[in-house]
């Protein structure tokens, strides 16, 4: 089956400008993670959402925004952009939300989109 | 593109050696842990996961062992072939509702021929 696809794969902005990156998880997966990766603070967490709702959220600004559609496909907004905003974005799919007794809760990663902020 | 930073440790081991990778993680309260591995412009891939109830589990080729008393997490790979050379990541999933994990830093493991 198709694993998770992310778009676009690659992009450049300038500061101030906004970015919009889609995800679209495997089939079947109603939960989806953001995470930033950049070489400096690793893979960090940005948000889930499960069923339209956002689930969790990790520590990053009002600028990064997300949501969730009724066919679980996922984007994340990034507004007025930041130099330090450059990094990799990976989405994550999983089957489900919790059920931490009943499923392994594996998150099964996209290859990413790399923003670059000029 | 890259996945690691300039400081990431590094893990260098013969060709059929076994390699040992371990992982400090931050929550007591963690229930669920993975392993996972990324070479260079990949996204991250699974490699074997265990719960917080028990404290080693096998793979193919990998044994994941946990230590909740000094929360400690060690993957181990037998035999260590090229293909494994990548950055490896363990995560903990803290234990409240829903998908949200830590991720450690990330440890690089070259394989030399």
């Amino acid at each position: 089956k198709a694993g998770v696809t992310q778009t676009p794969r690659y992009l450049i902005k300038t500061r101030g400008q906004q970015v919009t990156l889609s995800c679209s998880p495997i089939s079947g997966h109603r939960s989806v993670s953001w995470y930033q990766q950049t070489p400096g603070q690793g893979l960090q967490f940005l948000f889930e959402y499960f069923s339209e709702t956002q689930r969790n959220k990790g520590n990053f600004p009002g600028r990064f925004s997300g949501r969730q559609f009724s066919n679980s496909r996922s984007e994340m907004n990034v507004s007025t952009l930041e130099l330090g905003d450059s990094a990799l974005y990976l989405c994550a799919s999983s089957k489900a939300a919790w059920q931490v007794l009943t499923n392994t809760g594996e998150l099964f990663f996209g290859e990413g989109s790399r923003l670059t902020v000029l | 593109g890259e996945s690691v930073g300039l400081h990431l440790p590094t893990l260098s081991v013969q060709e059929g050696d076994n390699s040992i990778i371990n992982c400090a993680y931050s929550n007591s309260a963690s229930d669920y842990f993975i392993w996972y591995k990324q070479e260079s412009g990949k996204g991250p891939q699974f490699i074997i996961d265990i719960r917080s109830n028990m404290d080693k589990r096998q793979g193919q080729r990998v044994t994941v062992l946990l230590n909740k008393t000094v929360k400690h997490l060690s993957l181990q790979i037998a035999a260590t072939q090229p293909g494994d050379s990548a950055v490896y990541f363990c995560a903990e999933r803290i234990a409240d509702y829903g998908q949200n994990f830590v991720f450690g830093p990330g440890t690089r493991l070259s394989v030399l021929p």
